[in-house]
């Protein structure tokens, strides 16, 4: 069965920490992403790596870093966190489309308060 | 005040009836849809897809439509569960880019 993890499922940090969120994907996927979730706001793209060390800036990619050493492993990382990243993020994966289906497979999601 | 995008539009239907959901796409050049449902605790799950060059394609008690003229898609549920009540989002892609874009997403409950 297709599984991405999230290495927490609640978080809370102080202002000013360094917080870093662990995403595994056990699919052999090319692509993972990370989005964060707000009410009424849908999912916005934070970054997405189509390959080991290779990462791109998603719609609203500022306070936020990624790191992708493993293929299986994407990592998000707010350098210094503040009460305005207080929010659910939520990780998913996909393989680059073939022909058939471009879904993305999401983790549980990590809520993250920021105190 | 509140800004409107805090509340998501909410669908209430009886356990039994259909159900349509609607959505406007923003991109012209987008040419695959996907709709995703996600449940109170849980990250989004995949309902259904289509691609542009369909108008029509159906699952399991759901059917997506599109309509590329005035770039609009829509789910509908047919006999809607108590397990149906989730909040619904449709996503929108330029395939060749493998990025979704996600929009706002419509809550149903389904009343007993």
């Amino acid at each position: 069965d297709v599984k991405v993890t999230q290495s927490s499922r609640y978080l809370v940090k102080r202002t000013g920490e360094k917080v870093f969120l662990e995403c595994v994907q056990d699919m052999d996927h090319e692509n993972m992403f990370w989005y964060r979730q707000d009410p009424g706001l849908g999912l916005r793209l934070i970054y997405f790596s189509y390959d080991v060390k290779m990462k791109e800036k998603g719609d609203i990619p500022e306070g936020y870093s990624v790191s992708r050493e493993k293929k299986e492993r994407f990592s998000l990382i707010l350098e210094s966190a503040s009460t305005n990243q207080t929010s659910m993020y939520l990780c998913a994966s996909s393989s680059p489309g073939t022909g058939a289906s471009y879904e993305q497979y999401f983790g549980p999601g990590t809520r993250l308060t920021v105190t | 005040g509140e800004s409107v995008g805090l509340h998501l539009p909410t669908l209430s239907v009886q356990e039994g009836d259909n159900s349509i959901i609607n959505c406007a796409y923003s991109n012209s050049a987008s040419d695959y849809f996907i709709w995703y449902k996600q449940e109170s605790g849980k990250g989004p799950q995949f309902i259904i897809d289509i691609r542009s060059n369909m108008d029509k394609r159906q699952g399991q008690r759901v059917t997506v439509l599109l309509n590329k003229t005035v770039k609009h898609l829509s789910l509908q549920i047919a006999a809607n569960q108590p397990g149906d009540s989730a909040v619904y989002f449709c996503a929108e892609m330029v395939a060749a880019g493998n990025k979704l874009t996600f929009g706002g997403g419509t809550r149903v409950l389904v009343k007993p």
